[in-house]
């Protein structure tokens, strides 16, 4: 099955800086690659997306990245905010199946 | 507003009791999902349906049953063989094809 793997777990940056968080996943047939933003007590909520036929997507401060050859795909924030920090999950999911592999979380801490 | 409705937020119950999770979605998506979620280990599928009357085993199925008679219904039942219950319980849903999940608030159980 699908392996997704995110770094880093724990990620600190200074109120007006970026942040990128990595993620990696293993199967080819992947084609879709979402983003979640979680805060404390709350399920998670989509921020991004990404096709496999798309290799860059940009909604305002936030972007994300794809490279099919390699299997990785970044999430990018810039001019961080205090209340961009949260728990951010990748997923990869598959046409076939409508199952999602989510990563293990990164937990983004901007501080004023 | 549209959306998914997990009851209860918070729930408690002494070891050897079945519980049930409530997952109620007013979105009309025909997939409905239930992920749990611990410290540092992501989301991991528990189950998941596609259709009315129909739902397949996800990665940690053991100790869990799940119905799904109701499109916009999809109870998880947590049994007394469920070795550590204790968790954050998520329910997605979403529609066909190439979509995003959208997620309830969870609900935290704990077993003691």
């Amino acid at each position: 099955g699908e392996n997704v793997e995110q770094h880093p777990s724990t990620l600190s940056v200074q109120e007006g800086d970026s942040a990128v968080i990595k993620c990696t996943y293993s199967d080819s047939a992947s084609n879709y690659f979402p983003w979640y933003k979680q805060e404390l007590g709350k399920g998670p909520q989509l921020i991004i997306d990404i096709r496999s036929n798309v290799g860059e997507k940009k909604d305002q401060r936030i972007a994300v990245t794809l490279n099919k050859t390699a299997k990785h795909f970044s999430l990018h924030i810039t001019e961080t905010q205090p209340e961009d920090s949260a728990v951010y999950f990748c997923a990869a999911s598959m046409v076939t199946g409508n199952q999602f592999y989510f990563g293990t979380g990164t937990s983004l801490t901007v501080i004023p | 507003d549209g959306g998914i409705t997990q009851s209860p937020k918070y729930l408690f119950r002494k070891e050897g009791q079945n519980v049930t999770l409530s997952c109620e979605q007013n979105l009309n998506h025909d997939a409905m999902y239930w992920y749990r979620q611990d410290p540092g280990q992501g989301l991991r599928l528990i189950y998941y349906s596609q259709i009315v009357n129909d739902f397949q085993k996800g990665d940690i199925a053991e100790g869990y049953s799940v119905s799904r008679e109701k499109k916009e219904s999809f109870p998880l039942t947590v049994t007394s063989a469920q070795k550590n219950p204790t968790a954050f319980y998520l329910c997605a849903s979403s529609t066909t094809g190439v979509s995003p999940l959208h997620f309830g608030n969870g609900t935290r159980l704990t077993v003691t």
